[in-house]
């Protein structure tokens, strides 16, 4: 079974400030890792993924992500937080056995800027 | 390109009766995947089709049924409504199963 953790469930940080999203996952096999945003009344905006390659995965809107295959963590990044930033973030996994796909999602990281 | 657009946005229906979900993919995209989201829940698995095709199914009973058209578009039927299905559902779509997910706003619906 593949799991999700999103230890916070909700990060405050000052504008121009770096900030840290955490996710850690389990999972039996290679992982494919997803960052969403989720803004309110609306659906879910792909952020970045990671399917192999550099650790350091460069997304939209500034945003990063580290894999860490030792500590199975995918950790979204911002080296400088804008308000306009403030959403709810998830944290996703996906894979793939034969014909079967299936994406499981974190319980989400609202994420607070303020000025 | 058109993103993933989802109908109606909202959907108000008393506990019993039947709900149908509509979806539309994204051009070029034959999967299909949709999720529930409900308060205090989070975003839950429902259903994956591709080529028309049931791929893989959450656990959700069976009155949570859906299918898949040739021109890709989809559409989630929950029969037999209860207090507790009211959720966001969210229908998302992507090229091949191993890309990312793009996603609709989402179909409200309300039981009364």
């Amino acid at each position: 079974a593949q799991s999700v953790a999103q230890p916070e469930d909700q990060v405050n940080v000052a504008e121009g400030n770096p900030l840290t999203v955490k996710c850690t996952y389990s999972v039996s096999g290679n992982p494919y890792l997803f960052w969403y945003v989720q803004y309110p009344n609306r659906g879910l905006q792909f952020l970045l993924k990671y399917i192999t390659g550099d650790n350091l995965v460069k997304g939209s809107y500034g945003f990063e992500a580290e894999f860490n295959k030792s500590q199975t963590s995918f950790h979204l990044k911002k080296p400088s937080a804008l308000v306009s930033d403030s959403a709810l973030y998830f944290c996703a996994v996906r894979v793939l056995t034969g014909t079967a796909s299936k994406l499981t999602f974190g319980t989400g990281t609202r994420l607070q800027v303020t000025l | 390109e058109a993103g993933v657009t989802q109908s109606p946005t909202h959907l108000i229906k008393t506990r019993g009766q039947q709900a149908t979900l509509r979806c539309s993919p994204i051009s070029g995209h034959t999967s299909v995947y949709w999720y529930q989201q409900a308060l205090g829940l989070g975003l839950q698995f429902l259903l994956w089709y591709d080529e028309g095709e049931e791929r893989n199914r959450g656990n959700f009973p069976p009155r949570f049924s859906g299918r898949q058209f040739p021109n890709y578009s989809s559409e989630l039927n929950v029969n037999a409504l209860e207090l507790e299905d009211s959720a966001l559902y969210l229908c998302a779509s992507s090229r091949v199963s191993n890309q990312p997910q793009h996603f609709g706003d989402g179909t409200r619906l309300s039981i009364l």
